[in-house]
């Protein structure tokens, strides 16, 4: 069964540092995409960036990256120079192929920026 | 602006007491979809729908209605409410399934 699976529960960085989300994923189908969304305490859920499973580089959007690793199946999310407004709630996300257009999400990180 | 709106942002109701969650988008997505999110387990997929009249269960449909009768519209109906329905749902919507979706704001559900 198609699986997403972020292993860190709650996470701490200092400011300026840079941090990495885990992300693993489970699909039997070829093409599919990979999303990450933050959701700060105010609640709303924010796209930040996404992996088309074809894509050959890694996505990047400003500070974030997506390191993707086809072959292990892992899609994590890479936060360069942490501020203190990224302290929020991460979601790693995927979008099936084969034509259902179903999404996974994981049961994501906390992560708390440290001044 | 581009937007997904949903209504009530919050409701407190009773277990039996049939409810609607009513959500619009002004992006002329086709495809929209209903999310619960529950602590320690992440948002889960009820029901989405790929356009007009075509709707697909998503992993977790039991208990939840929808219709799509219209585009911009997708609401989310709880014929017979009980607790473990409680919870924050949120609607969202992108073009043809594909690329990131846009999420209304949330609507926070007690059902007692």
């Amino acid at each position: 069964a198609q699986k997403i699976t972020q292993t860190q529960p709650g996470m701490f960085v200092q400011e300026k540092e840079a941090v990495t989300l885990d992300c693993t994923y489970d699909t039997s189908d070829q093409s599919y995409g990979l999303f990450w969304y933050k959701q700060p305490s105010s609640g709303e859920m924010i796209f930040l960036i996404y992996q088309g499973s074809y894509d050959e580089q890694n996505a990047t959007e400003g500070r974030y990256s997506l390191n993707f690793q086809k072959a292990r199946k892992s899609a994590n999310l890479v936060i360069s120079a942490s501020q203190l407004g990224d302290s929020a709630m991460y979601f790693c996300a995927m979008r099936e192929g084969s034509g259902t257009y179903k999404y996974i999400f994981g049961t994501g990180t906390r992560l708390k920026v440290l001044a | 602006e581009a937007q997904v709106t949903q209504n009530p942002r919050y409701l407190i109701t009773v277990t039996g007491k049939k409810l609607t969650v009513t959500c619009s988008q002004n992006m002329n997505h086709e495809y929209m979809s209903w999310y619960r999110q529950d602590p320690g387990l992440g948002l889960r997929q009820i029901y989405y729908s790929m356009n007009v009249e075509v709707t697909d269960k998503g992993d977790v449909p039991e208990g939840y209605k929808v219709s799509r009768k219209e585009k911009r519209n997708f609401p989310l109906i709880l014929e017979s409410p009980s607790p473990n329905q409680t919870s924050l749902y949120f609607c969202a919507s992108n073009d043809r399934g594909r690329g990131p979706q846009y999420f209304g704001p949330g609507t926070r559900l007690l059902v007692l």
